[in-house]
């Protein structure tokens, strides 16, 4: 039950893009489907961005999109905006109904 | 409107106790796993323990078996988190949350904070 490793800090302009990656081993962000990620602003509670890798819930801005390759998912965030600025984490199944969340990444729009 | 609302929260000495409960409303509550997650001051997120539906099916993060447990009332849409033996490092905002169709959690309550120090 390791943690997933994330970079601990990302940081764009507004208007670019950037790229959260997440990596872990085969027994969780590899072995499986149900890799997710949260945004968490300070002194809230988190909320889901994308689930299943690449799925993205209703309301949730298209400029946010998941992938996964091998044992690494990556979270990238198009058209930077002010109110991106924010913690993000990565979450794994890894397998026998336990999961793992990653480190953490503060993203800082410049 | 789905609402989660944790209390129970406190100040509580190393080796204490504490019982952590989770009102949900605006969904079929038995008809979901449920979760509780929690972060220390200034640090990650930590899952911590999973229930099923129908409240058998439990599991739980390796630094709290046997210490926590983790229990639901589906006649009274309740979550709970029971805390024994607690240690400085529990400290943290404990969060209840309804999981979604894929392992991932879609709702989230707003956290109680859970102190242990002497």
């Amino acid at each position: 039950q390791s943690a997933l490793t994330q970079p601990r800090s990302v940081s764009g302009s507004p208007g670019q893009s950037v790229t959260i990656s997440c990596t872990g081993t085969s027994s969780d962000v590899g072995g499986y489907i149900y890799v997710s990620w949260y945004q968490q602003h300070p002194g809230k509670a988190p909320k889901l961005l994308i689930y299943e890798v690449i799925k993205r819930p209703s309301g949730v801005p298209d400029r946010f999109s998941g992938s996964k390759s091998g044992n690494t998912a990556s979270l990238t965030i198009s058209g930077l905006q002010a109110e991106d600025e924010a913690d993000y984490y990565c979450f794994s199944y890894a397998g026998s109904y336990t999961l793992v969340f990653g480190g953490g990444t503060k993203l800082t729009v410049l | 409107e789905v609402q989660l609302v944790e209390s129970g929260g406190g100040l509580v000495q190393p080796g204490g106790s504490l019982r952590l409960s989770c009102e949900a409303s605006g969904f079929t509550f038995s008809s979901y796993w449920m979760s509780w997650v929690r972060q220390a001051p200034g640090k990650g997120l930590e899952w911590v323990a999973n229930i099923k539906q129908g409240g058998i099916e439990k599991y739980y993060v390796d630094s709290v078996k046997g210490r926590f447990t983790i229990s639901r009332d589906n006649a009274r849409n309740s979550l709970y988190l029971q805390m024994n033996s607690l240690r400085a490092e529990d400290t943290a905002v404990y969060y209840c949350a309804r999981w979604g169709v894929a392992w991932d959690l879609v709702y989230w309550g707003q956290g109680t904070l859970v102190t242990v120090s002497s």
